[in-house]
């Protein structure tokens, strides 16, 4: 069964500081996998999705994630901090059971960002 | 665009009462999906439909049920509310035409049991 980890339920960073946010997945076929931002009180916005090609995926606002099989990793960065980018971020992965498809969360990361 | 609109957008709702939250979407999706979203449990699956007519169950289905009379609606009941089931609740719909299409999600709705 398809699964993803997030390592880290906060991550803080300095206003202009690096970002990385990690995710591992786990999957017996090849993944498709995704990043979402929830901002507050709001629901899931999708950041980008990797499925087949370009190991290197970038997304909206800033944001890009790199697809690498032999960590089965799935991380997501950003050079370069927003106060605007603190938010909710939650790592999936598409999997198919039992003859429909779902998308499976991981527990989700949140970033705070200070000035 | 809507997309997706949830209702209401918040509810306390007395312990033992019952419960409908409302989802309609404007994408002509066939799929459509209810989480429920805890901290630190991430979003978990409750029920889904791969298309009219059809619904299935997910990760945590016990004390809900869903209907899927139309392409645009897709209710979800809670019979009779437990505490257990103070969440937010997200209902999400996706094209069905592979694993490689992302959902899109409505604001959700903040339910309290008490």
């Amino acid at each position: 069964a398809q699964s993803v980890t997030q390592l880290g339920s906060h991550v803080s960073v300095s206003e202009g500081a690096l970002v990385l946010l990690r995710c591992n997945y786990s999957s017996s076929v090849p993944p498709y996998l995704f990043w979402y931002v929830q901002y507050p009180n709001q629901g899931l916005q999708l950041l980008l999705k990797y499925t087949t090609g370009a190991t290197l995926v970038k997304g909206i606002n800033g944001f890009e994630a790199e697809f690498k099989k032999s960590e089965t990793s799935f991380h997501l960065t950003k050079p370069s901090a927003h106060m605007s980018d603190a938010a909710e971020y939650f790592c999936a992965v598409s999997a198919m059971n039992t003859g429909f498809q779902k998308l499976v969360f991981g527990t989700g990361t949140r970033l705070l960002v200070s000035p | 665009i809507a997309g997706i609109t949830q209702a209401p957008t918040s509810q306390i709702l007395a312990a033992g009462r019952r419960m409908t939250l409302r989802c309609t979407q404007d994408m002509r999706h066939n799929a459509m999906y209810w989480y429920r979203q805890d901290l630190g449990l991430g979003l978990r699956l409750i029920h889904y439909s791969n298309t009219a007519g059809t619904t299935g169950k997910g990760e945590v289905p016990d004390g809900y049920s869903v209907s899927r009379a139309n392409t645009d609606d897709f209710p979800l009941t809670l019979a009779s509310a437990v505490p257990s089931q103070t969440s937010v609740y997200f209902c999400a719909s996706r094209e069905n035409r592979g694993l490689n299409t992302e959902a899109f999600f409505g604001q959700g709705t903040r339910l309290t049991v008490v």
